[in-house]
């Protein structure tokens, strides 16, 4: 268990809907990342904060935004959802900006029907 | 932005035999080199890195090295056993922190 926790696990849902996952990091971590894995595009980064502030922006469409709130969990929120956005959601977190290791949450697997 | 390639893309050993997987980098600036090993449905977990002023690191059976002039990176896991079988991701990043995964490597170890 990497002390980071993730929910839903899973969640199925419609084309054009809106979904909402959570992250919460490791205590003490301030920085929390998202990444989807796809079975064709493999681990992607999508976006970084860090201590509330976004930090790194990766191949995130636009469909698709993040916060970070004071308690510094996370949420990813994914809109207007197509076929093609099924796939494993990870969060990780680290202790802070410089110290570059990463430690993942189990994951939210989405479905897109 | 950063590539990272990563070869093989699967791997099958005898079990107690060695298995490498080696990956390339195109970003000098690039200075941590993490593996993760991600079984089936779960996390990926981190089970080395290896930092830019390091060629090479060792954890029990597995080791990483780092050539910074050829810009690879390999992992080796000697006397492989079983629950070593998974999918193993290279990644590297640099200041902005954010991870470059290649495409992963499925091992399975023969009984």
């Amino acid at each position: 268990d990497s002390g980071v926790t993730q929910t839903p696990k899973h969640l199925i849902t419609a084309t054009g809907q809106r979904v909402t996952l959570r992250c919460s990091p490791r205590s003490g971590d301030l920085s929390v990342y998202w990444y989807q894995q796809s079975l064709d595009q493999g681990l992607q980064f999508l976006i970084q904060y860090y201590n509330g502030e976004e930090r790194a922006k990766g191949n995130i469409l636009e469909r698709f935004s993040a916060q970070q709130f004071p308690d510094l969990h996370s949420e990813l929120n994914l809109s207007s959802l197509e076929l093609g956005d099924s796939a494993l959601y990870f969060c990780a977190s680290s202790p802070r900006t410089g110290n570059n290791e990463q430690f993942f949450g189990p994951g939210t697997r989405l479905t897109v029907l | 932005g950063e590539n990272v390639e990563q070869h093989p893309s699967t791997l099958s050993v005898q079990e107690g035999d060695s298995a490498v997987i080696k990956c390339t980098y195109s970003d000098s600036a690039s200075n941590y080199f993490p593996w993760y090993k991600q079984e089936l449905g779960k996390r990926p977990q981190l089970i080395i890195d290896i930092r830019s002023n390091v060629g090479e690191k060792k954890d029990q059976r597995i080791a990483v090295t780092l050539n910074k002039t050829a810009k690879h990176f390999s992992l080796h896991i000697t006397e492989t056993q079983p629950e070593d079988s998974a999918v193993y991701f290279c990644a590297a990043s640099k200041r902005d922190y954010k991870l470059s995964f290649g495409a992963g490597t499925t091992v399975t170890v023969r009984a």
